[in-house]
Parts: structure tokens; sequence; C-alpha cells
């Protein structure tokens, strides 16, 4: 069937060290993916989204990559701050079904300081 | 939480009766959500908003139905509540449907006892 889905649902990283979450999705047809931050207690915050046209952007201590061939969704936090510890989530956008997003179930992010 | 408001934060019930959830946002966006959040499942859709007096169902919507009489409000009623019920509901709005982000409120907690 049709799914969002994260490789590893928890990962925990050293203060300063890259993180890389990763996200797989099945639906070729999907044209927009988004990750959200939730931190505990909270609702999900946007952190970046990108466009299947393009295959990397950039954004302030983050990065996400997306791999059409593999459908392939990974997100980078370069220098992994204590701030960064929260549950992060890929969400994946299709065009046929443009009012709905279909999240993963998330993986959580512990930085050791 | 980008001009969301969720009310009740916090609500316990019983059985059996029934609940309403309030979301009210200040910017005027056309689109509104409704989701549910549990442990291992994600975020799922109940109902969303295309407009004033425009509804529609998503995956999970048995048991729930919706309302939106104003553009700044989006209620979700449980007709007779469930303890299968018991969860925490984010609101989220957007301003062009799923293409553009949806931005979340602080979320729900409810517990049906």
């Amino acid at each position: 069937g049709e799914s969002v889905g994260l490789h590893l649902p928890t990962l925990s990283v050293q203060e300063g060290d890259n993180s890389i979450i990763n996200c797989a999705y099945s639906n070729s047809a999907s044209d927009y993916f988004i990750w959200y931050k939730q931190e505990s207690g909270k609702g999900p915050q946007f952190i970046i989204d990108i466009r299947s046209n393009m295959d990397k952007r950039q954004g302030q201590r983050v990065t996400v990559l997306l791999n059409k061939t593999v459908k392939h969704l990974s997100l980078q936090i370069a220098a992994t701050q204590p701030g960064d510890s929260a549950v992060y989530f890929c969400a994946e956008i299709r065009e046929t079904s443009y009012d709905k997003v279909i999240f993963g179930p998330g993986t959580s992010l512990s930085v050791i300081p | 939480d980008a001009g969301i408001t969720q009310s009740p934060r916090h609500k316990v019930t019983e059985t059996g009766t029934p609940v309403t959830l309030r979301c009210h946002q200040t910017e005027n966006h056309r689109y509104m959500y409704w989701y549910r959040q549990d442990p291992g499942h994600g975020l799922r859709l109940i109902h969303y908003s295309y407009g004033v007096k425009d509804t529609d169902k998503g995956e999970v919507s048995d048991g729930y139905s919706v309302s939106r009489s104003k553009t700044e409000d989006f209620l979700l009623t449980l007709e007779s509540a469930t303890s299968s019920q018991t969860s925490v509901y984010f609101c989220a709005i957007s301003r062009q449907g799923a293409q553009e982000t949806q931005y979340f409120g602080p979320g729900t907690r409810l517990l049906v006892l």
C-alpha cells in the first residue's frame, strides 16, 4: 500500500554532531514534501519543504535531500543542539489528493549534551 | 503557533457524552483541518474544510462531525464519545490547501473514560 515511513524510529546524537533523519515514500506521483518538528506537548512546527522538481533545499542549519529514483527523503541538521531534541515527521502530499497530507509516524531525536 | 488557538487544551469526559473542540485562527486562511495523533500512527486526518460551510471527510472520520460557520472557526464534535477517541487532537490551517504548508495549533488532549 501507499505509505510514508521512517527508517529509524529513534536517533541519539552528540551535541555538535550532524544528524540525519530518513524517510521513505512509496508514491512516485507525490510532488511536495515537508519536514515537521514536534516538541513534547506542542503541535508540529514546519521546518522545511521541498517540491519534486528539486533535489536539495537548504535552510538555517537544515538541509532536505530528495532522491526521486529511490523515493527517499532525508533531513540533515548541522551542529545539532539540545534544542533540536524532538520528534521529526516527514509528510507527503500527492497532487491527486491535494487536500490531504500523509504523515510518517515520526523519528525521535535525542541530543546528548 | 501561527495565530491558531484550540480550546479546551485538556478535557476529561465520560463515554457517551458529546464533546466539541474548537479551533480558532486569526490568519484568514481558507483551509482548516482536524487531525488526531496516537502513538504508532502519526497524524491522521479526521475532517477538513475548504471554506465556510464546505467540509469533507478524512481517513478517520467515523464518529466525528465538523462545522464551519465562519472563516476563523472550525468545530469538531464527537457526538457520543468512546474510549477509542482518547487522543490528542490538532487543528491545522493552510492558505490554499495541501500544496501549501499547513500550520498547526497547540493541540487538545482528550481523555474519554
